[in-house]
């Protein structure tokens, strides 16, 4: 089975722009996490989405947002950029936890760079 | 939130010596994980051990949990200057998704 895939793969934003990073998770697989990683704050949870509808959401302010579609493909986007965004974003996937598989499988991450 | 956090956080051992790296977190969990990152890229998940398990084996990766002290340990045998990354731990609750990690060991395997 391919891997967890996520475009683009680098991102260059200006302060005050928006961005939408893609992940398309392992075939079968139907719920999808999103994860920040930065030097400072580490790894830090988004927010996941099961059956198209956002199940968690960490502690990120609304300029955050993400969407899963009917193929469980996942958006995220981040509305007025600002420095602190710049971060390697992370993608997850997994089967439903109902079916006893806790694994979650990640991407090769979105590096975004905000100036 | 929960988190996960690994000691110690830096190390540095010759090619086939063992590391040894440990988690400790503060609430129940269902499950935690290990994950390896090389050099910034994506996670790679090595382990998971459930709540109910103490140890489990995977190739040259051993991992115990004891949930009395909300500890675990990795310890990987025989390094390979491959095994150099970074080493996460990464818990998670009852009834969801969500992994919480700690902060990261760096390893470093000199051939």
């Amino acid at each position: 089975k391919a891997g967890v895939t996520q475009t683009p793969r680098y991102l260059i934003k200006t302060r005050g722009q928006q961005v939408t990073l893609s992940c398309s998770p392992i075939s079968g697989h139907r719920s999808v996490s999103w994860y920040q990683q930065t030097p400072g704050q580490g790894l830090q949870f988004l927010f996941e989405y099961f059956s198209e509808t956002q199940r968690n959401k960490g502690n990120f302010p609304g300029r955050f947002s993400g969407r899963q579609f009917s193929n469980s493909r996942s958006e995220m986007n981040v509305s007025t950029l600002e420095l602190g965004d710049s971060a390697l974003y992370l993608c997850a996937s997994s089967l439903d936890p109902g079916q006893g598989s806790e694994t979650q499988y990640f991407g090769p991450g979105t590096r975004l760079l905000v100036l | 939130s929960q988190q996960g956090e690994e000691d110690p956080q830096a190390l540095s051992i010759q090619e086939g010596e063992n590391a040894t790296m440990n988690c400790s977190y503060k609430t129940s969990i269902n499950n935690l994980q290990w994950y390896r990152q090389n050099s910034g890229r994506g996670l790679v998940h090595l382990i998971l051990i459930r709540s109910n398990e103490r140890e489990k084996h995977s190739g040259r990766l051993r991992v115990t949990l004891d949930t009395s002290k909300k500890s675990s340990s990795l310890l990987i045998t025989a390094s390979r200057a491959a095994d150099t990354a970074s080493y996460f731990c990464a818990t998670v609750n009852y009834g969801n998704n969500r992994l919480a990690f700690g902060k990261g060991n760096q390893v470093v395997v000199i051939p």
